[in-house]
């Protein structure tokens, strides 16, 4: 079973920042805080990860809090083409057994 | 920008036969997976692949399918006598160049058993 609890779904109004929060109130020490999203029936696109600072790239920026149990993804100005499911997901660097949950279903509006 | 390639796109096979899931992962990178997301339902892991072994694997993978990097390119996930409960799209993964987690997803390949 997925380590970290989403909302089901969100509505975003286009042009305003979408905030998208995650559990993961039992993340170990050494794991880290990633963000995927899924666009229809596309493969998975990666977006953003952390460990224990907040981290902003291109796509997100992601902000964990200092217990790290959770964590937020803000898209900063949504686009109607970021509707998709946005999937929190905890694990270790690379070859982890990588757990997806339901994620959370954005639906940005015009 | 280098992605990650999955062949072919769409994949009819008969129950009992034997199929194989090609892949390009994104060279140089170190880290190598599968899953499949039946239609409607969550994305599942099935295994992943470092230094040429299993690393990790699900309960779905069981004896009936097995990965190979046959060469220094391609990455195969073959599924030995399919069943009609295999149908679904299967995405390969790459990553990990850097140490890191993040994976990079191929477009898929519905597989359809009939």
């Amino acid at each position: 079973d997925a380590k970290t609890t989403q909302p089901t779904s969100m509505d975003c109004a286009e042009g305003r920042a979408a905030n998208l929060p995650c559990n993961h109130s039992t993340i170990s020490g050494n794991e880290y805080v990633y963000w995927y999203r899924q666009i229809h029936s596309q493969g998975p696109q990666y977006i953003i990860h952390g460990l224990k600072n907040n981290e902003t790239n291109e796509m997100a920026s992601l902000i964990i809090t200092e217990d790290r149990k959770s964590s937020t993804l803000i898209l900063p100005h949504a686009t109607l083409r970021d509707t998709a499911v946005y999937y929190c997901i905890v694990g270790y660097t690379g070859g982890f057994k990588t757990i997806f949950g339901a994620g959370t279903r954005l639906f940005v509006k015009a | 920008e280098p992605e990650v390639t999955q062949t072919p796109s769409h994949q009819v096979t008969q129950m009992g036969q034997e199929v194989i899931l090609r892949c390009v992962p994104i060279s140089n990178h170190l880290y190598f997976y599968w899953y499949r997301q039946i239609l409607g339902q969550k994305v599942e892991f099935l295994v992943s692949f470092y230094n040429n072994e299993i690393s990790e694997k699900s309960e779905i993978f069981d004896d009936q399918f097995s990965v190979e990097r046959p060469d220094g390119s391609n990455f195969t996930l073959k599924i030995r006598s399919t069943k009609l409960e295999d149908s679904a799209m299967y995405f390969c993964a790459s990553g990990g160049s850097g140490g890191a987690g993040e994976q990079f997803f191929g477009p898929g390949t519905r597989l359809t058993v009939l």
